[in-house]
């Protein structure tokens, strides 16, 4: 069985990096044909995808985030990770990592981050 | 980027009864739509996937069609634990993207 579990500081300052690992357990980040992705929900609203990265390190990031992200991959530890610079209160949310063939799925639980100082 | 426009975004409906929502992508998206259930606190979970096939372990109750930019997701007898949000979300270009949600509560 396939799990994805979010980990990072749920604070982080503004003007500050937040920066989240997801451990992947049941499934190798090197096994080929899967997207390791993040997603964010902000407080009662609706899903946004952040990015994706291959296996292979292929990397492609939403548009909206672009400038501010880094998506990376650690295949030692079947762990995936994303860096966001320079977060304001609009980068509150919940974040989400999951695979994707196509859809999404499996998800991890979820981990808010605040961004407050 | 593919819009996704779902609706309604909230839904009133009873135990037992039978419930339709529908999403619309601005482009062709074939069968490249997947329909998601969320329950307040959760992640969300797949239901189906392209746009008719049943992921496993999702009760018979939910069904998907469509094709092309008009979809439908149907919840036939509902049940308490079928209240929650569903999401569409397109997967035949990146971006993905998701419809708005539609909120479903107990009448």
């Amino acid at each position: 069985q396939v799990q994805l579990q979010e980990s990072g500081p749920g604070l982080v300052k503004p003007s500050q990096t937040l920066s989240l690992t997801c451990r992947v357990s049941g499934d190798s980040l090197r096994r080929g044909g899967y997207y390791w992705s993040w997603l964010r929900q902000h407080p009662g609203k609706g899903l946004e995808w952040i990015g994706y990265i291959s296996y292979s390190g292929v990397t492609y990031y939403n548009s909206t985030l672009k400038s501010r992200m880094t998506l990376s991959l650690d295949t030692s530890n079947n762990q995936f990770s994303l860096r966001l610079n320079s977060v304001t209160a609009a980068d509150t949310a919940v974040y989400y990592c999951a695979r994707a063939g196509q859809y999404f799925d499996p998800w991890g639980q979820g981990t808010l981050v605040t961004v407050s100082s | 980027d593919i819009q996704m426009t779902q609706s309604p975004s909230s839904l009133s409906a009873s135990v037992g009864d039978r419930v339709t929502i529908t999403c619309r992508a601005s482009q062709d998206i074939y069968t490249s739509l997947a329909w998601y259930q969320q329950i307040p606190g959760r992640a969300p979970k797949v239901l189906l996937y392209a746009a008719s096939r049943l992921e496993s372990g999702i009760p018979f109750r939910f069904s998907g069609s469509g094709s092309g930019t008009d979809f439908t997701l149907t919840i036939n007898s509902l049940q308490p634990e079928d209240f929650a949000s569903y999401y569409c979300q397109q997967y035949d270009l990146v971006p993905y993207t998701f419809g708005q949600g539609t909120k479903l509560d107990i009448k």
